[in-house]
């Protein structure tokens, strides 16, 4: 069955550390990856996308994600958190058909 | 503009009840979904419709049905509720035609059956 996993439950970082959240999926073939981010009481928003080209793409807030496809990854990364950061990331993807399948999501715990 | 707005917000429901959870969206959108989400489980997609009168099943549509009678809403019904259906349920809508994946949430709806 096709599915998207996270590396990471729960990660804990000081402010200023660096971050990278792992993201695997199974599909073969052309696919459209993303995550989302859900602060705490807040829904789900788009942090940033990859449909084609180059294979590191920016989003919001200082976030940026690589796309490498021999591995079949997604991952997330941010040079420096900071405190509102902290929130649950999901990756995302979807294949041509198929509806958008979600990780089980990572908690990011930011401590000042 | 209001997006995507779920009602209601919060509910509690005991076994074997029944109840709609509305959502409302008001961007033309024509994709929409209705996903739940369990700790640990992250999100898991229930129902989705890719247009006015149309519906499809997704990972996890036992003991829920639908219903997208028009473009700017999309249903989501438990006929009767079980312990297992408590969650927090969110729907989504999508605007592209070529349906990239790119999805608009409401704010979600926690329900409780006890």
């Amino acid at each position: 069955a096709q599915s998207v996993s996270q590396h990471n439950h729960h990660v804990i970082l000081s402010e200023a550390a660096s971050l990278e959240l792992g993201c695997n999926y199974s599909y073969g073939g052309t696919v459209n990856l993303f995550w989302y981010v859900q602060y705490p009481g807040q829904h789900l928003q788009l942090l940033l996308k990859y449909f084609s080209g180059d294979p590191l793409v920016k989003g919001i807030k200082g976030f940026e994600a690589e796309f490498i496809k021999s591995k079949f990854s997604f991952n997330l990364r941010k040079p420096s958190v900071q405190w509102s950061d902290t929130a649950e990331y999901f990756c995302a993807v979807k294949k041509a058909g198929t509806a958008l399948i979600f990780g089980k999501g990572t908690t990011l715990s930011v401590s000042s | 503009n209001a997006g995507v707005t779920q009602t209601p917000k919060f509910r509690v429901l005991k076994t074997g009840q029944s109840m709609t959870l509305l959502c409302a969206q008001d961007m033309n959108h024509e994709y929409m979904y209705w996903y739940r989400q369990d700790p640990g489980m992250g999100l898991r997609l229930i129902h989705y419709s890719v247009g006015e009168g149309t519906t499809a099943k997704g990972e996890v549509p036992d003991g829920y049905n639908v219903s997208r009678l028009k473009k700017q809403n999309f249903l989501l019904g438990l006929e009767s509720a079980a312990p297992s259906q408590t969650s927090v349920y969110f729907c989504a809508s999508s605007y592209d035609r070529r349906n990239t994946g790119e999805l608009f949430f409401g704010e979600g709806s926690r329900l409780t059956v006890l």
